[in-house]
């Protein structure tokens, strides 16, 4: 699985938009971008995934760039509850019929501030 | 449909004991994964079942063990333990079907070695 660089932390105030950087510059062409949150002392939390398409849901958007080598996780209007280690991951989409793992990096620590 | 539950939710045993933890995946999903997480290691992968049977396994010595049963429902196990036990378990499943699944994790299961 390709390599996924993040920003160690970030800040944000309270219902602005935060835009969450990552770079994966050796993505194959199969691999997925994922993005997850973990707040505090929780379980990591599926926010999106996409392939080249952008992307959105009630939680967020994932902006991919063309050449699908950096993408950028939007929440329009953060709230404190926001505050959480964001994780992008990039995989293939099925091992062989089952889900395969996850590898998880070190992800941006968002602190959403009042 | 509830979310995916993790029994108990915090243990502290001895070095040298051994641990059973339970994951009770959401209704319908049939690939349960399991992760430890540690202040040090981060997010690592243990293992993932799926129709009973283990598809994947990570880096992680053989006194961690885990096994699937007709239900869905998973076990791990760990033998012989050591104070770098000490760590959040999570469980994860995933419903198996067409595109790109994504995992959904439980609250965990803090364990502590003494």
């Amino acid at each position: 699985d390709a390599k996924t660089t993040q920003p160690t932390s970030m800040d944000c105030a309270e219902g602005r938009a935060a835009n969450l950087p990552c770079n994966h510059s050796t993505i194959s062409g199969n691999e997925y971008v994922y993005w997850y949150r973990q707040i505090h002392s929780q379980g990591p939390q599926y926010i999106i995934h996409g392939l080249k398409n952008n992307e959105t849901n009630e939680m967020a958007s994932l902006i991919i760039t063309e050449d699908r080598k950096s993408s950028t996780l939007i929440l329009p209007h953060a709230t404190l509850r926001d505050t959480a280690v964001y994780y992008c991951i990039v995989r293939v989409a099925d091992y062989g019929g089952s889900q395969g793992n996850l590898i998880f990096g070190k992800g941006t620590k968002l602190s959403v501030k009042p | 449909k509830a979310g995916v539950t993790q029994t108990p939710r915090y243990l502290i045993k001895t070095r040298g004991q051994q641990v059973t933890l339970s994951c009770s995946p959401i209704s319908g999903h049939r690939s349960v994964s399991w992760y430890q997480q540690t202040p040090g290691q981060g997010l690592q992968f243990l293992f993932e079942y799926f129709s009973e049977t283990q598809r994947n396994k990570g880096n992680f010595p053989g006194r961690f063990s885990g096994r699937q049963f007709s239900n869905s429902r998973s076990e791990m196990n760990v033998s012989t333990l050591e104070l770098g036990d000490s760590a959040l378990y999570l469980c994860a499943s995933s419903s198996r079907g067409p595109g790109v699944p994504e995992q959904y994790f439980g609250p965990g299961t803090r364990l502590t070695v003494t």
